[in-house]
């Protein structure tokens, strides 16, 4: 099955610095990507995905990249905020699977 | 309604004591996943249900877990005889059709077993 690994396990920014936080997975047929939201207490929300079809997709101030050869892709936080401080899952699935398989979450703190 | 509901939002039992955790997804979902999270953990993938197909229960733990979805809505996740591993946050989360794209996640169920 999949297998999805996550670095890293806590990131600390300063405000306005970007952040950045890795995921790998095992299975090649894995073609959808999701990254999620966890504020504390909070339920997870999605945030941005991405298909094996595109290498990189952006929204304001998030962007994800997609390396299908070398099986990783990435989180990318530009001019960090405050708000932005949350614990941040990436995932990973193949249709056949029909379900995703989570990382083990990446505690991200934005420093005023 | 306009989200995945959960219930209940927190629920403490004693050891040995069976619990049912209640999820109704967003009208007109065909999917619904239940994921266990454990304090500092990632989510862990418990059962999946896709319309009328059998469900994909490869995720449960031990025999102590079940799941049921009726008429294609609500879904309740049982868990027989508790232990104190079982305490963790239980959250459902339902999808518009046969794929995993875009779950939308309920709130969860804070179960501890004292």
């Amino acid at each position: 099955g999949e297998n999805v690994e996550q670095h890293p396990s806590t990131l600390s920014v300063q405000e306005g610095d970007s952040a950045v936080i890795k995921c790998t997975y095992s299975d090649s047929a894995s073609n959808y990507f999701p990254w999620y939201k966890q504020e504390l207490g909070k339920r997870p929300q999605l945030i941005i995905d991405i298909r094996s079809n595109v290498g990189e997709k952006k929204d304001q101030r998030i962007a994800v990249t997609l390396n299908k050869t070398a099986k990783h892709f990435s989180l990318h936080i530009t001019e960090t905020q405050p708000e932005d401080s949350a614990v941040y899952f990436c995932a990973a699935t193949s249709g056949s699977a029909r379900q995703l398989t989570f990382g083990s979450g990446t505690q991200l703190t934005v420093l005023p | 309604g306009a989200g995945v509901s959960q219930s209940p939002s927190n629920k403490v039992t004693e050891k040995g004591k069976d619990v049912e955790l209640r999820c109704d997804p967003i009208s007109g979902h065909t999917a619904l996943y239940w994921y266990r999270q454990s304090l500092g953990q990632g989510l862990e993938f418990l059962i999946y249900f896709q319309g009328n197909s059998a469900p994909d229960k490869s995720g449960l733990p031990s025999d102590r877990f079940s799941a049921e979805r009726t008429g294609g809505s609500v879904s309740t996740l049982t868990i027989q005889r508790t232990q104190q591993e079982d305490s963790a946050v239980y959250l459902c989360a339902s999808v518009t059709g046969e794929s995993s794209y875009g779950y939308t996640f309920g709130s969860g169920t804070r179960l501890t077993v004292v």
